[in-house]
């Protein structure tokens, strides 16, 4: 079965600084991979996906991530972090009729 | 505009209280799905549908109960409330063909059962 892992239930950056969100998945399928944030009190957005095209995904709000086979993983990272980045970020994988399963999350703290 | 509505936002309530949580969508979408997320954790999958008159249980056991009459409508049910049901739920919906994996998420319902 599928799995994800996210090291770091939090991560601290100060404004301008990079931001990295790490994720590695377990899948015995080529995996479709996939991050989401979520604000307070809201419910979760994409950011972006992976489906087997590109391995660097470019996604909404700067965010990048990029699929490593051979790591098997797929860390979300943005050069400068913005005070509007402070929220939820969930890595989740697909296994297969469309059901997804999710980390455990990592809230970003982003300070001035 | 296309979207996922979710109705209460958020709901306190008694013990062995009926509640229905509500879950629409106009995206056309055939998938929906029910999620509940305990605070600072992850999402769990408890009912899902891939259609009208299709529904089936997710990963995590819950009492709830869901019914998919019409395809934009997946409400969720629970009989008797438990203080064990507080939770955030979370709908969700996609597209039916292949490689059409991804899922739009509603803002969610908080329930506090006391």
């Amino acid at each position: 079965a599928q799995s994800v892992t996210q090291l770091g239930s939090h991560v601290s950056v100060s404004e301008g600084a990079l931001v990295l969100l790490r994720c590695n998945y377990s899948s015995s399928v080529p995996p479709y991979l996939f991050w989401y944030v979520q604000y307070p009190n809201q419910g979760l957005q994409l950011l972006l996906k992976y489906t087997s095209a590109a391995t660097l995904v470019k996604g909404i709000n700067g965010f990048e991530a990029e699929f490593k086979k051979s790591e098997t993983s797929f860390h979300l990272t943005k050069p400068s972090a913005h005070m509007s980045d402070a929220a939820e970020y969930f890595c989740a994988v697909s296994q297969g009729f469309q059901k997804l399963v999710f980390g455990t999350g990592t809230r970003l703290l982003v300070s001035p | 505009e296309a979207d996922i509505y979710q109705t209460p936002r958020y709901l306190v309530i008694g013990t062995g209280k009926k509640i229905t949580l509500e879950c629409s969508q106009t995206m056309g979408h055939d998938k929906m799905y029910w999620y509940q997320q305990d605070p600072g954790m992850e999402l769990h999958l408890i009912h899902y549908s891939y259609g009208v008159n299709s529904t089936e249980k997710g990963d995590l056991s819950s009492e709830s109960t869901v019914s998919r009459i019409r395809t934009e409508h997946f409400p969720l049910t629970l009989e008797s409330a438990r203080p064990s049901h507080t939770s955030q739920y979370l709908c969700a919906s996609s597209e039916s063909s292949p490689m059409q994996e991804t899922q739009y998420f509603g803002p969610g319902t908080r329930l506090l059962v006391l």
